[in-house]
């Protein structure tokens, strides 16, 4: 099975610095990598699919690159509204995979 | 719009049994793929299983042989049959609906989940 390892698990960051999390897969998975943001109490949300296209009505701020075993999600200039929870997941045709998840938090 | 919405989450003891419901509205429900997702209490995502319009299924493997999932396409509704419960089945279940991307595609739409508690 692949394994999805993100990090940091946690960030400390302060609005308007761009931050990065990273995201490793334990095997080649071309570019089938999502994003998703959650905050506590809710749903995830569809931030970046196929590794680097941005879902509909995602802010700009927030952009994904990589393929293969190395991803990144990269957030330009923090807003309030960002400091949130980070997942990762691999997706096929019959499964999914997330990573453990990355909290971002206010510095 | 899209609606998912999660009904059946309960309190039930280990070895139990527990049937989630989740009514989808807003889209062609039987010619989507849906998934369940959950998450246990302060711990990350999981996912559970899938069912292809058509009916096939996949499983996650710490789920597999305990949960059946189906979907009634003439009322729009997905179901999660949990038998033989364990206490590390303790989360909230999230139905979601595949995105239609191609293939493969990830999970785009969430509901707002339902809290099944496996505890004596």
């Amino acid at each position: 099975d692949i394994q999805m390892t993100q990090s940091p698990s946690i960030l400390s960051a302060s609005v308007g610095d761009r931050v990065t999390i990273t995201c490793r897969a334990s095997q080649n998975i071309n570019t089938w990598l999502a994003w998703y943001q959650q905050k506590p109490g809710k749903a995830p949300k569809l931030l970046i699919y196929k590794a680097s296209t941005l879902e509909s009505g995602v802010p700009s701020r927030f952009s994904g690159s990589g393929s293969g075993t190395e991803f990144t999600l990269t957030i330009s200039s923090l807003q309030p509204d960002d400091f949130a929870t980070y997942y990762c997941q691999h997706y096929t045709t019959s499964s999914i995979t997330f990573g453990q998840g990355t909290r971002l938090e206010i510095k | 719009e899209v609606q998912l919405v999660e009904s059946g989450g309960d309190l039930v003891k280990p070895g139990g049994s527990l049937r989630l419901s989740c009514a989808a509205s807003g889209f062609s429900f039987s010619g989507v793929w849906m998934d369940w997702v959950r998450q246990a209490p302060g711990r990350g995502l999981e996912w559970v299983g899938r069912i292809r319009n058509g009916g096939t299924t996949e499983y996650a493997a710490p789920v597999k042989d305990r949960f059946i999932i189906s979907r009634d396409d003439l009322r729009n509704t997905l179901f999660l049959q949990m038998n033989s419960l364990k206490p590390e089945d303790t989360a909230v279940y999230y139905c979601t609906t595949v995105a239609s991307y191609g293939f493969p595609s990830p999970i785009d739409y969430w509901g707002q989940g339902t809290l099944a508690t496996v505890s004596s």
